[in-house]
């Protein structure tokens, strides 16, 4: 089945630790992004990336840094530099038609929290 | 300004109403649109693309306005397990690669 694979599921982490994130899709897709969604909030833009070797910063990079340097893999580490790391972490990919990009499809999220 | 902004809700829906929001955007080169839906504690899910022309998926119609720069969704004969969360999401031309969600419109459909 084609999709995408977040994982862990459920993440703890202790204060000054960096802690990856895992996003793989095999869907062939070229674009992946991640998003931090906090409670009742919307998803806010981490990192995106159109192409292998290539990402952008999103709105909220501080304290993020990802690398994509396989098409279907794009993880995502949170340093101890991010000061309020604990939400749900969204990873998506999508495609490119006509110019602009199709619909994104979702991870099942990984749920970080520092304790 | 916020790139795309939803009104929060709550929205409270007696089942069986009809019931409509909208979703604004400020880059007039954004060229797809979405409607997600997304679940208490759950992914979001491609609820509905947005045509040009408009589009209907059963009790779903989504319509674009480019002239005022927003998409709006109606959801007709409302369900109660339509209550949910509605992200909208846009994309522009002058940077394909980077998808931006609203905030979100909490619907609660009651008895």
């Amino acid at each position: 089945d084609g999709g995408i694979t977040q994982s862990p599921k459920y993440l703890f982490r202790k204060e000054g630790q960096n802690v990856t994130l895992s996003c793989e899709q095999n869907l062939n897709h070229d674009a992946m992004y991640w998003y931090r969604q906090d409670p009742g909030q919307g998803l806010r833009l981490i990192y995106y990336s159109q192409i292998v070797n290539d990402f952008q910063k999103g709105d909220i990079a501080e304290g993020y840094s990802v690398s994509r340097e396989k098409k279907e893999s794009f993880p995502l580490t949170v340093t101890s530099a991010q000061k309020n790391p604990t939400a749900f972490y969204l990873c998506a990919s999508s495609n490119r038609d006509r110019g602009a990009s199709t619909e994104a499809f979702f991870g099942q999220g990984t749920r970080l929290t520092v304790v | 300004r916020k790139e795309v902004e939803q009104d929060p809700g709550p929205f409270n829906v007696p089942e069986g109403a009809t019931v409509a929001f909208n979703c604004t955007y400020s880059n007039s080169a954004s060229q797809s649109f979405f409607w997600y839906r997304q679940d208490c504690r759950k992914e979001p899910k491609l609820l509905m693309s947005v045509y040009s022309s408009g589009n209907e998926d059963g009790r779903f119609t989504a319509q674009l306005n480019r002239a005022s720069q927003y998409i709006s969704l109606l959801i007709r004969d409302s369900k109660l397990s339509d209550s949910a969360t509605y992200l909208c999401a846009v994309n522009s031309l002058d940077s394909w690669g980077k998808l931006q969600f609203g905030a979100g419109t909490q619907v609660v459909v009651t008895p």
